[in-house]
C-alpha cells in the first residue's frame, strides 16, 4: 500500500527566510508524484506532478525536486501570501484508478 | 479556480439523515472523485468513477454511495449520519487519459456538520 509521510506538520517563518519540506513516500513503483496547496477551508490546489528521480519543477518561489524515495519542495525568500498547507500525495502502479495517497501536510506559516 | 463545482457548500443536519452532495466536474474531464477530510484524518480517497463506471475504490462506508451521470456530473450520497461523519468532502476530477489525464482538480468542497 502507498504511504506518504511528511515533514515538519508545521513551520513557521520569517518573510525571506527560505527552507524546504520533506515528503517521504513508499511505493512499489511511482507513477507520479503531486505537489498541492491547501488554503484553510478551501480544495487543495495543484501546483507540480514529478514523475522520475532527478526531476524537478518551479513556479514563482517554490521549487519542488524528487529522488527515489523523497520529494522536497523548496520555497526561496516566501512572503506571507505562501502561507498555507502543502500537502504531498504519490500514485504508485498498484494503486487502483487514479487514486491518490496524501500526506498529512506542513502548515507553512510566513510572518512579515 | 479549479473548474470544479460543489453543492452545497455548507449543510448541518442531524444524525440518522440523508444528504445528497453534488459535484460538476472540470469540461472534458470524465475522472470524477470523492475525497473526505477530517481534522484527524486528512485527506481520505473515497471513490473513483470513470465516464459513469466505478473505476476504484477507497475507504467508502457502506452506508455511503456515489454514481457519476451519463452529463458526467457526480454524487455523493450519505445516509443514517453519524456524529463522525462531520467532515469537509471533496469532489475533483482529471481528464484519465495518460500523463496529462493525471493531474487531479478539486472543487472547493461541502463543509457537512452533522449534530
Amino acid at each position: 500500500e502507498d504511504q506518504v509521510t511528511q515533514s515538519p506538520e508545521a513551520l513557521r517563518l520569517q518573510e525571506g527566510e527560505s527552507s524546504s519540506l520533506n515528503c517521504s513516500y513508499t511505493v512499489s513503483g511511482l507513477r507520479g508524484l503531486f505537489w498541492y496547496r491547501q488554503d484553510p477551508g478551501k480544495g487543495p490546489e495543484f501546483l507540480f506532478t514529478l514523475y522520475s528521480a532527478g526531476e524537478e519543477k518551479e513556479k514563482e518561489r517554490l521549487k519542488a525536486t524528487l529522488t527515489k524515495k523523497e520529494s522536497f519542495l523548496h520555497i526561496t525568500a516566501p512572503k506571507p501570501e505562501d502561507s498555507a498547507t502543502y500537502l504531498c500525495a504519490v500514485r504508485g502502479v498498484e494503486a487502483a484508478g487514479n487514486k491518490l495517497t496524501f500526506g498529512g501536510g506542513t502548515r507553512v506559516l510566513v510572518k512579515p | 479556480d479549479s473548474g470544479v463545482t460543489q453543492t452545497p457548500k455548507h449543510l448541518i443536519t442531524a444524525t440518522g439523515q440523508r444528504v445528497t452532495l453534488r459535484c460538476s466536474p472540470r469540461s472534458g474531464d470524465l475522472s470524477v472523485y470523492w475525497y473526505q477530510q477530517s481534522l484527524d484524518q486528512g485527506l481520505q480517497f473515497l471513490i473513483q468513477y470513470y465516464n459513469g463506471e466505478e473505476r476504484a475504490k477507497g475507504n467508502i462506508l457502506e452506508r455511503f454511495s456515489a454514481q457519476q451521470f451519463p452529463d458526467l456530473h457526480s454524487e455523493l450520497n450519505l445516509s443514517s449520519l453519524e456524529l463522525g461523519d462531520s467532515a469537509l468532502y471533496f469532489c475533483a476530477s482529471s481528464l484519465g487519459q495518460g500523463k496529462a489525464g493525471n493531474t487531479i482538480y478539486f472543487g472547493e468542497g461541502s463543509w457537512l456538520t452533522v449534530v
